[in-house]
């Protein structure tokens, strides 16, 4: 593994269904983030960690959880999945997670779709 | 109104063109900026960070003006390959992105 991982790649899933979304990461940052992608709204942040056993809600935390049990991983799970939450979503991390300093290194990309 | 906001283009341009974008930020205290590239379905990359006196990479100037709260990027001699979005990025605790603007370069 090199950087930030994300699986799966892309999913279809009906609403109404649980998901969970997994990130790992191997550059022992200790802040990480998910983000979510839609066309005309940019990056928008769901939740972050700034450490390991500690998270917090971003900008659209509704729907979504996450934990953060280590360092590498940073999984989120939508309970309950709706249409709204079709969107392209990317986890990040920085060596930081004090202020904005840091520069944040992106995984991949889940592509996610709830019919 | 957005905290980091851009022009979403697109910005259509030549090849060798010199092309700039802007992106203003609303929280006076934000600290640290960043400008992304970010290709078609791919992830965003840093580009660059944009420091308070300004600084240059190659082809790629960034400038942060406090007063009048915007940061912006400019590309000189542009390349087909400089096809992408441009994401800014300015935060105080947290880093807040900006839409993007996307830039095409034509032969």
């Amino acid at each position: 593994i090199a950087g930030i991982t994300q699986a799966p790649t892309s999913q279809i899933l009906a609403a109404g269904r649980r998901m969970t979304l997994r990130c790992t990461q191997d550059m022992r940052h200790n802040a990480m983030y998910w983000y979510r992608q839609d066309l005309g709204l940019g990056l928008r942040l769901i939740h972050y960690s700034n450490t390991a056993g500690t998270t917090g809600k971003g900008e659209v935390p509704d729907g979504y959880s996450v934990s953060r049990a280590n360092t590498d991983d940073f999984p989120l799970t939508l309970a309950s999945a709706v249409p709204s939450q079709t969107s392209v979503y990317f986890c990040a991390s920085s060596e930081t997670g004090l202020a904005a300093y840091n520069e944040q290194f992106f995984g991949p990309g889940t592509r996610l779709t709830v019919l | 109104r957005k905290e980091v906001e851009q022009d979403p283009g697109p910005f259509n341009v030549p090849e060798g063109a010199t092309v700039a974008f802007n992106c203003t930020y609303s929280n006076s205290a934000s600290q640290s900026f960043f400008w992304y590239r970010q290709d078609c379905r791919k992830e965003p990359k840093l580009l660059m960070s944009v420091y308070s006196s300004g600084n240059e990479d190659g082809r790629f100037t960034a400038q942060l003006n406090r007063a009048s709260q915007y940061i912006s990027l400019l590309i000189r001699d542009s390349k087909l390959s400089d096809s992408a979005t441009y994401l800014c990025s300015g935060g105080y605790n947290k880093l807040i992105f900006g839409a993007g603007t996307r830039l095409a370069v034509h032969p």
